[in-house]
C-alpha cells in the first residue's frame, strides 16, 4: 500500500528556478527519504531526514520535516535540465522494514 | 558504497512461459530483500519481502504461487514469474538492506514485456 501523496503530480520550471515538491504521509514514522527516478530506471537515493530532524541540506536540495502534520518538502534549487526526472518520497517506521513510497512528482526542468 | 545488481535489465517472453530475475547484492551481505513493481508513470508498490534461508512474506493481493521468491543467499535472492502473462508486463524493482538500519539500496530494475 502507498503512504501517501505527493504534490504537485507534475511540475514544469525553467532552468535555474527552484523546484518544490511536497510529500504527505499517513503513519508513524521513523525516517522519510526521497529518491530520484529517471525515466526507465533505477532509484537514486538523495537524502534521508530522521523523524527528529526538521531541515537537512545536501548541495542543492534541503528537506523540511514536519512530524505533526506529517509532512516532508523537497526543494531543489537553481534547477538544471539535468534534474529532469520523477522524485519520490518513501517512509520507514521500522528497521529492517520495506520502504513504502509516495505517488511521486515528474520533474521536468526545460533550458 | 553498497551496490546492487538485477539480471536481466531487460526480457522479452511470451505468454506462458516463466522468467527468473535476479538480484543480487554485490559488496556486501543482505539479510532482506525486496521486490517492487512499478507500473508505467506510477510509484513502487511492494510485491514481497525475502529473508534469507526462510519463505518470502507476500504483499495483499500479491500471488505467491505466481511470484516466487527464492533468497537462497546472503547475496542473491530471485524473482520467477511463473505463467507470465501480458499484464504481468512491469519494471520489476528489488532493494537489499544489511538489517542494521534502515537503508535500502537498489537494483536498476529489470524491464519485463510479456507478448
Amino acid at each position: 500500500s502507498q503512504q501517501g501523496e505527493e504534490d504537485p503530480q507534475a511540475l514544469s520550471i525553467q532552468e535555474g528556478e527552484n523546484a518544490t515538491m511536497n510529500c504527505s504521509y499517513k503513519t508513524s514514522i521513523n525516517n522519510l527519504q526521497w529518491y530520484r527516478q529517471n525515466s526507465g530506471r533505477g532509484l537514486v537515493h538523495l537524502i534521508l531526514i530522521r523523524s527528529n530532524e526538521r531541515e537537512k541540506h545536501s548541495g542543492r536540495l534541503r528537506v523540511t520535516l514536519d512530524t505533526s502534520k506529517k509532512s516532508s518538502s523537497l526543494l531543489i534549487t537553481a534547477s538544471r535540465a539535468a534534474d529532469t526526472a520523477s522524485y519520490f518520497c518513501a517512509t520507514s517506521n521500522q528497521a529492517g522494514t520495506a520502504l513504502i513510497f509516495g505517488k511521486g512528482t515528474t520533474l521536468s526542468v526545460s533550458s | 558504497g553498497a551496490v546492487v545488481s538485477q539480471h536481466p535489465s531487460r526480457v522479452i517472453c511470451k505468454s506462458g512461459t516463466s522468467v527468473k530475475i535476479e538480484c543480487r547484492s554485490l559488496d556486501f551481505q543482505a539479510t532482506t530483500m525486496f521486490w517492487y513493481r512499478q507500473f508505467p508513470k506510477k510509484s513502487l508498490m511492494l510485491m514481497a519481502t525475502s529473508n534469507e534461508g526462510s519463505k518470502a512474506t507476500y504483499e495483499q493481493g500479491v500471488e505467491k504461487d505466481k511470484f516466487l521468491i527464492n533468497h537462497a543467499s546472503l547475496t542473491l535472492s530471485t524473482l520467477t514469474v511463473t505463467s507470465a502473462h501480458p499484464e504481468d508486463s512491469s519494471f520489476y524493482i528489488c532493494s537489499a538492506m544489511t538489517g542494521a538500519g534502515y537503508e535500502q539500496y537498489f537494483g536498476p530494475g529489470t524491464r519485463l514485456t510479456v507478448t
